[in-house]
């Protein structure tokens, strides 16, 4: 079984839009994170999440922001996609031996 | 966190030990130093994380001076599926999971 899975893997959309990433891990871990991968290949932390707080990484615009419906899942929703936005978007959820990502959602905006 | 420098790229031939260095000249006394890897297309896997003692997982050795300025990462029978990216990051605090800011890491090539 998958232990952290994203959907969907691929999203293309055009400026302007609104999208989701869905993120789920079933490690039973109580923290999760949203990263993303800009075109250099650099891994940039957006968000870190549990039951109890929300760590925001000052960088990111207030068009993302995370919803959490239960422990086992960190969507991630962006208002108004730009072409900045294209990246690679990985979950992550942490566990007593490191955190175990997600296979990554190619975004592109058009 | 303090900052790491590693070599942008390395080969290594198959069934080759293969050793990959990163300075962190500036860690400080609580922090660790963790290595995950990416493989192309894949999310960043850990690898395995010490403080100042050399350790030893299934997947690699650590090995961390005594000044701990710098670290070795050593996959002792390097094979294709090891090309990767390597990120050693240095974090504080023995949690694996902490928040991470990955470096430019360095391309290991396996070669045949």
């Amino acid at each position: 079984d998958t232990a952290v899975s994203q959907t969907p893997k691929y999203l293309v959309t055009q400026m302007g839009n609104d999208k989701s990433i869905k993120c789920e891990q079933n490690l039973g871990h109580d923290t999760m994170y949203w990263y993303k991968q800009d075109s250099k290949k650099f891994l940039k932390i957006m968000f870190s999440y549990n039951n109890k707080e929300l760590i925001i990484n000052e960088t990111v615009p207030n068009r993302f922001s995370p919803k959490s419906p239960d422990k086992a899942h960190l969507n991630l929703h962006i208002n108004s996609l730009e072409l900045g936005d294209s990246a690679v978007y990985f979950c992550a959820s942490r566990g007593s031996l490191g955190q175990f990502f997600g296979p990554g959602t190619r975004l592109t905006v058009l | 966190d303090a900052k790491t420098t590693q070599p942008p790229s390395m080969d290594c031939a198959e069934g080759r030990a293969a050793n990959l260095p990163c300075n962190h000249s500036t860690i400080s006394g609580n922090e660790y130093v963790y290595w995950y890897r990416q493989i192309h297309s894949q999310g960043p896997q850990y690898i395995i994380h010490g403080l100042k003692n050399n350790e030893t997982n299934e997947m690699a050795s650590l090995i961390i001076t005594e000044d701990r300025k710098s670290s070795t990462l050593i996959l002792p029978h390097a094979t294709l599926r090891d090309t990767a990216v390597y990120y050693c990051i240095v974090r504080a605090g023995n949690n694996a999971g902490n928040m991470l800011t990955f470096g430019g890491g360095t391309r290991l090539m396996v070669k045949p």
